[in-house]
């Protein structure tokens, strides 16, 4: 099974700071990974996909990177409403999805 | 517009059977896989497994099969999750999501079953 870990846990940051997210795969998922934003009392929402394509309606502040075992979600300002837990997710081993444990993004 | 309406909230008691659902609009059911994907109370996500509409193929993590089952019924486009005996340990928030291309992408509101 594909593990997925994300670090770090909590990251505390400011409003119009830069936040930067990792996933890291047990082995190579080529860039079958995906990011999602989970706010508290709601459904998980897709935010990138293929490691680094934004979904419809994710702001351009959100960026993906990285390929294989690597990845890094990227916020270039942080607003307000992003303030939520993150979660990877790997689709390489269809259809056996693993996702990250998630990442709390928490205001400082 | 992708919908996935799920069930209400459930309060049941340890031994009892469960059945919630996920009504489906706005693409074609039968040509697409539904999952289901298990929150623990504070907890992170879990994929719990898929069932395909049109032959009602199902696949499961390892760690739920035998444990649920996945259905779906194309005359109601809906998606079923089932337990015939809950545990305390059930006691979680169910999300069924759609499947498109491999992308988990539209989820239901989601469904909160306690067992006590």
């Amino acid at each position: 099974e594909i593990v997925l870990t994300q670090s770090p846990t909590t990251l505390s940051l400011s409003p119009g700071e830069r936040a930067t997210l990792s996933c890291r795969a047990s082995q190579s998922v080529f860039n079958y990974l995906a990011w999602y934003q989970q706010r508290p009392g709601q459904a998980p929402r897709l935010l990138i996909y293929d490691a680094s394509i934004r979904a419809s309606g994710t702001p351009a502040r959100f960026s993906g990177s990285g390929s294989e075992t690597d990845f890094t979600l990227t916020i270039s300002s942080v607003e307000p409403e992003d303030f939520a837990v993150y979660y990877c997710l790997q689709r390489n081993s269809w259809p056996l999805y693993t996702f990250g444990q998630g990442t709390k993004l928490e205001i400082k | 517009e992708v919908q996935l309406v799920q069930s209400g909230t459930e309060v049941k008691k340890p031994g009892e059977s469960l059945k919630i659902s996920c009504q489906a609009s706005g693409f074609t059911f039968t040509t697409h896989w539904i999952g289901w994907v298990r929150q623990l109370p504070g907890r992170g996500l879990e994929w719990m497994g898929m069932v395909y509409p049109a032959d009602s193929d199902t696949r499961y993590s390892q760690a739920f099969e035998g444990q649920v089952t996945m259905s779906a019924d194309e005359s109601t486009t809906t998606a079923y999750l089932q337990w015939t005996s809950l545990k305390v340990s059930d006691t979680a928030k169910y999300f069924c999501v759609l499947s498109v291309r491999q992308q988990l992408s539209d989820w239901g509101q989601g469904t909160l079953v306690t067992v006590s």
